[in-house]
C-alpha cells in the first residue's frame, strides 16, 4: 500500500543550525507534498508545501525539495530558533488525490 | 471565523461504552478527514468525506463510523469502545480534495478507554 517513510524521528540542534527532514513515497503517482508543523499539545498546521511541477520552493527560513526520480522530498530550516522546536510531519497524498497519507513525524529540538 | 471545531476536548470511557465525536467547519469546505494520532505513529486517516453525501475509508477504519451530516458537520462514531482507540483525534477539513490542497485541523480530542 502506499507508504511515507520520515527520517529522522528525533533531532536536536543549536540555536542558528540548521536542520533537515527527509521523507521517501512509495506511489510514484503522488504529486502533492505538504509538511505540517505541530506545536506540543496544539493542532497541525500547514508550513508549506510543493507539487511535482516545481523541484525547489523557498519561504523566508524554510524550503523544500523534491526528488520525483528518487521518491523523496526534504525539509530545510536554516537559522533555527528556539520557536521551530516542534514535531514536523510530511506528508503525500494518495493516486486518487483524495487524501494524505503522513510519515510519522520528527521530534525536532532546538536549544538556546 | 471559528475554522475548525471538535467536541469534546477530552473524554473518558469504558471498554464497550459508545461515544461520538463532533466537528464542524464554517469555513465551506467540501472535504473533511478523521485522524487518529498515537505516539510514535503520526497522524493516521480513519475515515473522509470528499465532499457532501460521500464518505470513504482510511487506513484505520475499523471499529469506526462515520456520518456527514450536511456540508458543516462530520462526526465520528464508535459504537462499542476498545483500549486500542485510545488516542487523540483530529478532525481536518479542506476546501477541495485534501489530497491537493492546504487541511485546516481542528483542536484535537483527547479519548481515553479504561
Amino acid at each position: 500500500g502506499e507508504n511515507v517513510e520520515q527520517h529522522p524521528s528525533t533531532l536536536s540542534v543549536q540555536e542558528g543550525d540548521s536542520a533537515v527532514i527527509k521523507c521517501t513515497y512509495s506511489d510514484s503517482a503522488s504529486n502533492y507534498f505538504p509538511w505540517y508543523k505541530q506545536e506540543l499539545g496544539k493542532r497541525p498546521q500547514l508550513i508549506i508545501d510543493i507539487r511535482s511541477n516545481v523541484g525547489e520552493k523557498k519561504d523566508q527560513r524554510i524550503a523544500v525539495t523534491l526528488n520525483k526520480t528518487a521518491k523523496h522530498f526534504s525539509l530545510h530550516i536554516t537559522e533555527t530558533q528556539p520557536e521551530d522546536s516542534a514535531v514536523y510531519f510530511c506528508a503525500a497524498n494518495n493516486q486518487a488525490g483524495t487524501a494524505l497519507i503522513f510519515g510519522k513525524g520528527t521530534t525536532l529540538s532546538v536549544s538556546s | 471565523n471559528a475554522g475548525v471545531t471538535q467536541t469534546p476536548k477530552f473524554q473518558v470511557l469504558k471498554t464497550g461504552q459508545s461515544m461520538t465525536l463532533q466537528c464542524a467547519q464554517d469555513m465551506n469546505h467540501n472535504s473533511m478527514y478523521w485522524y487518529r494520532q498515537d505516539p510514535g505513529m503520526g497522524l493516521r486517516l480513519i475515515y473522509y468525506s470528499a465532499s457532501e453525501g460521500t464518505t470513504d475509508k482510511g487506513e484505520v477504519p475499523n471499529g469506526y463510523n462515520v456520518s456527514r451530516l450536511n456540508k458543516r458537520e462530520f462526526s465520528l462514531r464508535l459504537e462499542s469502545a476498545a483500549p486500542s482507540q485510545t488516542s487523540v483525534y483530529f478532525c481536518a477539513s479542506s476546501e477541495g480534495l485534501g489530497g491537493q490542497e492546504t487541511q485546516y485541523f481542528g483542536p484535537g480530542t483527547r479519548l481515553l478507554v479504561l
